[in-house]
């Protein structure tokens, strides 16, 4: 599976669209790119998926770079209650069951 | 079940001891997996189960930590003689099925404390 690359922190404003990038130079073409989050304490939340083609869904969006070597997650309005650590993972459908994670991005929402 | 349950939720025991964590995952999901979760990292896989059976424990740290999942659905990890740098949570996740794009739901783990 593709490492990525994820900064370590950032900062959004409430009601403001949080932009998290994500680098994933190595991926190859049957790897998928998940994003999952986690709240404080809790465990690991899905929020979406997507291989090419750029995807929406009630949590996010996914857009993926034409040649796949990176992506963006954006929540459109961020809340206090999105703080948390979000998790981009490069996976191959083969290995769907070993989700490697990474050290994520803390996004913290700020009123 | 509504979703992924976990006990104990936390469990302090002393250096030596054995420990038996258990998961319960949401009914009908046939696969299960186990992470460990040090403080301040993502979680880190250990082992998964197609109902019952165990295809991939390659991510166990040693021969000290087992797990099973005998009629497929309730499970337990266990570890023996446990020792400080076990200390971690320890999550459990299930999936309808193993297979292509399938999510994990996670429980809200058992975090470990070893004296």
């Amino acid at each position: 599976d593709a490492k990525t690359t994820q900064p370590p922190s950032m900062d959004c404003a409430e009601g403001r669209a949080a932009n998290l990038p994500c680098n994933h130079s190595t991926i190859s073409g049957n790897e998928y790119v998940y994003w999952y989050r986690q709240i404080h304490s809790q465990g690991p939340q899905y929020i979406i998926h997507g291989l090419k083609n750029n995807e929406t869904n009630e949590m996010a969006s996914l857009i993926i770079t034409e040649d796949r070597k990176s992506s963006t997650l954006i929540l459109p309005h961020a809340t206090l209650r999105d703080t948390a650590v979000y998790y981009c993972i490069g996976n191959s459908g083969g290995s769907n069951y070993k989700l490697t994670f990474g050290k994520g991005t803390l996004l913290t929402v700020n009123p | 079940g509504a979703g992924v349950s976990q006990s104990p939720r936390y469990k302090v025991t002393k250096r030596g001891q054995d420990v038996t964590l258990r998961c319960d995952p949401i009914s009908s999901h046939a696969t299960l997996y186990w992470y460990q979760q040090a403080l301040g990292q993502g979680p880190e896989f250990l082992t998964y189960f197609n109902y019952e059976a165990q295809p991939d424990k390659s991510g166990l740290p040693s021969d000290r930590f087992s797990a099973e999942r005998p009629e497929g659905s309730i499970s337990t990890l266990t570890i023996q003689r446990t020792e400080q740098r076990d200390s971690a949570m320890y999550r459990c996740a299930s999936s309808v099925t193993g297979g292509h794009q399938e999510t994990q739901y996670f429980g809200p783990g058992t975090r470990l404390l070893v004296l």
